[in-house]
């Protein structure tokens, strides 16, 4: 079955540490891949996109992912953590729908 | 509107009782999805309405559940005879024609079935 897997549940960093989060997807063909960010209290947003080309993707506040085709995966991450960024995060991806398929979630936690 | 706009933003319901979400899309936005996000669970899809065609409703959990779309707008989430594990947040996205440059999400509507 087409699923993305996220492996990290939980994810505790201090301020300054670098952050990698895992995401993998079960399909062969042709995919789009995202990262999207929810913020306490907040609606979800589109943190970075994969469409074509350049495998790594660069998005907004210092993330960037990179799509490797050969280990289906697509791993956020960014060199040094704020505060700010303790939120929940999810990968999601287009496979062969027109709609998005969701992992479940990586709650990450900063610790200044 | 600027964004997804969800309505109410919480709902608390009796055990038994039928409840309607509704979404209102982005204006020009031909694509709506109703998702539901559950403690641990991630998103799971629940339906998908893109211009007049049939929608997607292969998500749907049990036949409780049914969505419409009127006009190509506006879009009413149902639940009929609510459960507790219907409790969740119930959230709705659009898109502009397709997913391909993905989702702007509204904020969503938590539902407490008590």
């Amino acid at each position: 079955a087409q699923s993305v897997s996220q492996h990290n549940h939980h994810v505790i960093l201090s301020e300054a540490a670098s952050l990698e989060l895992g995401c993998n997807y079960s399909y062969g063909g042709t995919v789009n891949l995202f990262w999207y960010v929810q913020y306490p209290g907040q609606h979800l947003q589109l943190l970075l996109k994969y469409f074509s080309g350049d495998p790594l993707v660069k998005g907004i506040k210092g993330f960037e992912a990179e799509f490797i085709k050969s280990k289906f995966s697509f791993n956020l991450r960014k060199p040094s953590v704020q505060w700010s960024d303790t939120a929940e995060y999810f990968c999601a991806a287009r496979l062969n729908t027109d709609k998005l398929i969701f992992g479940t979630g990586t709650r990450l936690q900063v610790f200044p | 509107g600027a964004g997804v706009s969800q309505s109410p933003s919480n709902k608390v319901t009796e055990k038994g009782k039928d409840v309607e979400l509704r979404c209102d899309p982005i204006s020009g936005h031909t694509a709506l999805y109703w998702y539901r996000q559950s403690l641990g669970q991630g998103l799971e899809f629940l339906i998908y309405f893109q211009g007049n065609s049939a929608p997607d409703k292969s998500g749907l959990p049990s036949d409780r559940f049914s969505a419409e779309r009127t006009g190509g707008s506006v879009s009413t989430l149902t639940i009929q005879r609510t459960q507790q594990e219907d409790s969740a947040v119930y959230l709705c996205a659009s898109s502009l024609s397709t997913s391909i440059n993905g989702y702007t999400f509204g904020s969503g509507t938590r539902l407490t079935v008590v």
